[in-house]
């Protein structure tokens, strides 16, 4: 079965660079979410949208911004990285009932 | 939006033994999941149990809705059970889903 699809798996960057994390949800799947987890955390939602439209936001910090695309594949670009970025990043599509995460991106901001 | 704690937050069992764990939530929900991270970091589907039990091997899960909770139940522990376990929630469709901090088990040989 097709599962979600997240691009690059591990990203390492400088401060202050930009960094483009992205994600192919499951077919017919009408909900994205993108999730950032720290280490020894729990995943932080920071954004989801649903049939390409944003449904709902959380803690995003303004140097983040996302979007979703009309093949339905979605972004998350991030400027002026800080080092307290580096995380792992998630991706998730849902139909209206259960939620499948992709493998993650790894972002390490040196 | 909703609050969600997970017990408990730390699980050392030797291998063969059983274990709960329990999940509360501060409103009702009507879409809860558990997974499994495992040590690469992947978040793997155990269930998709908004009420009522389901069960997969060794796991099973029961959720309450009416009193805000669902457990857990891990049988016979194997050592590659070791890793933490979420359990999230939302409230409608669509909504974001909220995770719990979750309980990092370990299983001993």
């Amino acid at each position: 079965a097709a599962g979600v699809i997240q691009s690059p798996r591990h990203l390492i960057k400088e401060k202050r660079e930009t960094a483009t994390l992205k994600c192919y949800p499951i077919p017919r799947h009408d909900t994205v979410y993108w999730y950032q987890q720290g280490p020894g955390q729990d995943p932080q939602f920071l954004i989801s949208f649903y049939e390409k439209m944003q449904s709902d936001k959380g803690s995003i910090p303004d140097r983040f911004s996302a979007q979703q695309f009309s093949d339905y594949h979605s972004e998350l670009n991030m400027s002026s990285l800080e080092l307290g970025d580096s995380a792992l990043y998630f991706c998730a599509s849902s139909p209206y009932t259960e939620a499948f995460f992709g493998q993650g991106t790894r972002l390490t901001v040196v | 939006g909703i609050q969600v704690e997970q017990s408990p937050p730390d699980l050392i069992l030797q291998e063969g033994a059983n274990s709960t764990l329990r999940c509360n939530f501060s409103d009702s929900v009507n879409n809860l999941q558990w997974f499994h991270q495992n040590p690469w970091g992947q978040l793997i589907n155990l269930f998709y149990i908004p009420s009522g039990t389901k069960q997969n091997g060794r796991l099973s899960a029961t959720t309450v809705a009416t009193e805000r909770y669902s457990l857990l139940y891990i049988s016979s522990s194997q050592t590659t059970d070791s890793g933490v376990y979420f359990c999230a929630g939302r409230k409608t469709s669509g909504s974001r889903l909220t995770f719990g901090e979750g309980t990092q088990l370990t299983v001993n040989p």
